[in-house]
C-alpha cells in the first residue's frame, strides 16, 4: 500500500535560514509526490509535484523539493525561510492504480513550521 | 483562490441529524474528491467521482454518501451524525484522475457535530 511519513511534527527556524520539512514514502510502483501547504483556517495549496525527470522541483513561493529514490525520501526545501511561511505542510503521494483506488491523495500527518523573526 | 468553492462554510447540527455539503469543482475539471480532515485521523480521502461516476472509495462510512451531478457539481450527504463526525471536509477536484494532474482544493466545510 501507499504511504508517506513526515517524522517531523514541528519544525522551527529562523527567518532567513534555509529549512527542509522531511517527508519519505512508500510505493508500488512509480511515486507520484506532492507537497501542499495549509494556512490556518484554509484549504490546502499545491506548491509543487514529482511525476518523472528532474529529482530537483521548484515550486510555488520560493519552495523546492528533491526527490531521492535510494533513500525514498522526498525532502521539501526553501533557502532563505519568511516569517509567513509559518504554516502546516504535508506530503502526499497519489493512490495509483492499484486496490481500486484511482487518483486520491494520501496525506502524511504534517509538519508545523514556525518560522521566527 | 484555487477555484473551487464549498458552501457552508460552518455548518453546526445536533447529532442524529443530516447535512449537505456541496462542492464546484474548478472549470473544465471532470473529477471530484472528498476529503475528511481531524485532528486524531488527519487528512483521509472519503470518496472520488469522475464525470458523475464512482470511481474510488476510501474510508467511508455507510452514514454518509455523495453523488456528483451532470453540471459536475458534488455533493457529500452525511447522516445519523455522532460526535465524532466533526471535522473539516474539503473537496478538491482535478481534469481526469491521472497520476500526474495535481489536485487543487476548496477552503473546506467546517462541520461541529453537538
Amino acid at each position: 500500500a501507499q504511504s508517506v511519513a513526515q517524522p517531523e511534527d514541528q519544525v522551527n527556524v529562523a527567518e532567513g535560514n534555509p529549512l527542509t520539512v522531511k517527508c519519505t514514502y512508500s510505493v508500488s510502483g512509480n511515486p507520484y509526490l506532492f507537497w501542499y501547504v495549509q494556512y490556518p483556517n484554509r484549504g490546502l495549496q499545491f506548491l509543487l509535484k514529482y511525476i518523472t525527470g528532474d529529482n530537483l522541483v521548484k515550486g510555488s513561493y520560493g519552495f523546492e523539493a528533491e526527490f531521492n529514490k535510494s533513500q525514498t525520501s522526498f525532502h521539501l526545501k526553501k533557502p532563505s525561510a519568511l516569517v509567513s511561511d509559518s504554516a502546516l505542510y504535508f506530503c502526499a503521494v497519489k493512490g495509483g492504480w492499484y486496490g481500486g483506488s484511482q487518483g486520491n491523495l494520501i496525506f502524511g500527518k504534517g509538519t508545523k513550521l514556525s518560522v521566527k523573526p | 483562490d484555487s477555484g473551487v468553492t464549498q458552501t457552508p462554510k460552518h455548518l453546526i447540527t445536533a447529532t442524529g441529524q443530516r447535512v449537505t455539503l456541496r462542492c464546484s469543482p474548478r472549470s473544465g475539471d471532470l473529477s471530484v474528491y472528498w476529503y475528511q480532515q481531524s485532528l486524531d485521523q488527519g487528512l483521509q480521502f472519503l470518496i472520488q467521482y469522475y464525470n458523475g461516476e464512482e470511481r474510488a472509495k476510501g474510508n467511508i462510512l455507510e452514514r454518509f454518501s455523495a453523488q456528483q451531478f451532470p453540471d459536475l457539481h458534488s455533493e457529500l450527504n452525511l447522516s445519523s451524525l455522532e460526535l465524532g463526525d466533526s471535522a473539516l471536509y474539503f473537496c478538491a477536484s482535478s481534469p481526469d484522475p491521472g497520476s500526474v494532474y495535481e489536485q487543487y482544493f476548496g477552503p473546506g466545510t467546517r462541520l461541529t457535530v453537538t
